[in-house]
C-alpha cells in the first residue's frame, strides 16, 4: 500500500512569490492535515481537511490557504512569501474509522530567498 | 492551553542498554498519544499510540511506551537500543479524536556503538 506522497521534494522561492505545495493521502483516508516544521519551532499544526472541508486551522495569517479535492488530495498554498516562511511542510492523512492515528508524507522543503 | 513536554533535547546511551525518552502531556479529556519517529530529511513514522485499555503499549521495532496517567507521561523506552535507533523522536497528543496533534519540542536520541 502507497503512502502519502508529497510534491515537490523542494521549493526554491523568492519573498513575495506565491507557492504550492500538494499531497495525496493514503488510499482509503478521507483526512489531510498540514504541518510545518520550521528550525527551531518545532511541529506546528496548519490546517486540517476532512470529506472537502476545512475542519480546523492552525495560529497561521490568511495567507496559508488551501483546499481538499474529491480525490481527497490536499493543496496547501502560500501566497505573498517571507524569508520565516522556509521550512519543512509535512502533510499527514488519517482514516474515517481509525482518525486517531496519522501518517506522515516524506515533506516539501520550501526555501525562501 | 494544551501541551506536550519532553524534557531532553537529547538522550545520549550505548548500544545495548535499555533507553527511556520521556514525554509528559496537558490535554482536555482522554488522550489519545502518539510517538513518532524522524531521520534527517524524512518525514515522521508513526511508532506507536496509546488511546485506552493496556497502559503498556508495544509498537515498531522493538519499542514500547507506558502509559501514566496520575502523572501525565508517556515515556517511550526500548530494553536494548540499536545504533540505528538514533533519530530525532516526537510525542503527540491530542484530547479528541480527529482534532490536529499537538507535538513535543523532539528528543534526539544518540546510541553510540
Amino acid at each position: 500500500e502507497a503512502g502519502v506522497t508529497q510534491s515537490p521534494t523542494h521549493l526554491i522561492k523568492t519573498r513575495g512569490q506565491q507557492a504550492t505545495l500538494r499531497c495525496s493521502p493514503i488510499s482509503g483516508h478521507t483526512s489531510v492535515y498540514w504541518y510545518q516544521q520550521a528550525l527551531g519551532l518545532g511541529l506546528q499544526f496548519l490546517l486540517w481537511y476532512d470529506e472537502g472541508e476545512e475542519r480546523n486551522r492552525g495560529n497561521f495569517p490568511p495567507r496559508f490557504s488551501g483546499r481538499q479535492f474529491p480525490n481527497y488530495s490536499s493543496e496547501l498554498n502560500v501566497n505573498a512569501l517571507e524569508l520565516e516562511d522556509s521550512a519543512l511542510y509535512l502533510c499527514a492523512s488519517s482514516s474515517r474509522v481509525g482518525r486517531e492515528t496519522q501518517y506522515f508524507g516524506p515533506g516539501t522543503r520550501l526555501l525562501v530567498l | 492551553a494544551q501541551s506536550v513536554a519532553q524534557p531532553e533535547d537529547q538522550v545520549n546511551v550505548a548500544e545495548g542498554n535499555p533507553l527511556t525518552v520521556k514525554c509528559t502531556y496537558s490535554v482536555s479529556g482522554n488522550p489519545y498519544l502518539f510517538w513518532y519517529v524522524q531521520y534527517p530529511n524524512r518525514g515522521l513514522q508513526f511508532l506507536l499510540k496509546y488511546i485506552t485499555g493496556d497502559n503498556l503499549v508495544k509498537g515498531s521495532y522493538g519499542f514500547e511506551a507506558e502509559f501514566n496517567k496520575s502523572q501525565t507521561s508517556f515515556h517511550l523506552k526500548k530494553p536494548s537500543a540499536l545504533v540505528s535507533d538514533s533519530a530525532l523522536y516526537f510525542c503527540a497528543a491530542r484530547g479528541q479524536a480527529g482534532t490536529a496533534l499537538i507535538f513535543g519540542k523532539g528528543t534526539t536520541l544518540s546510541v553510540s556503538s
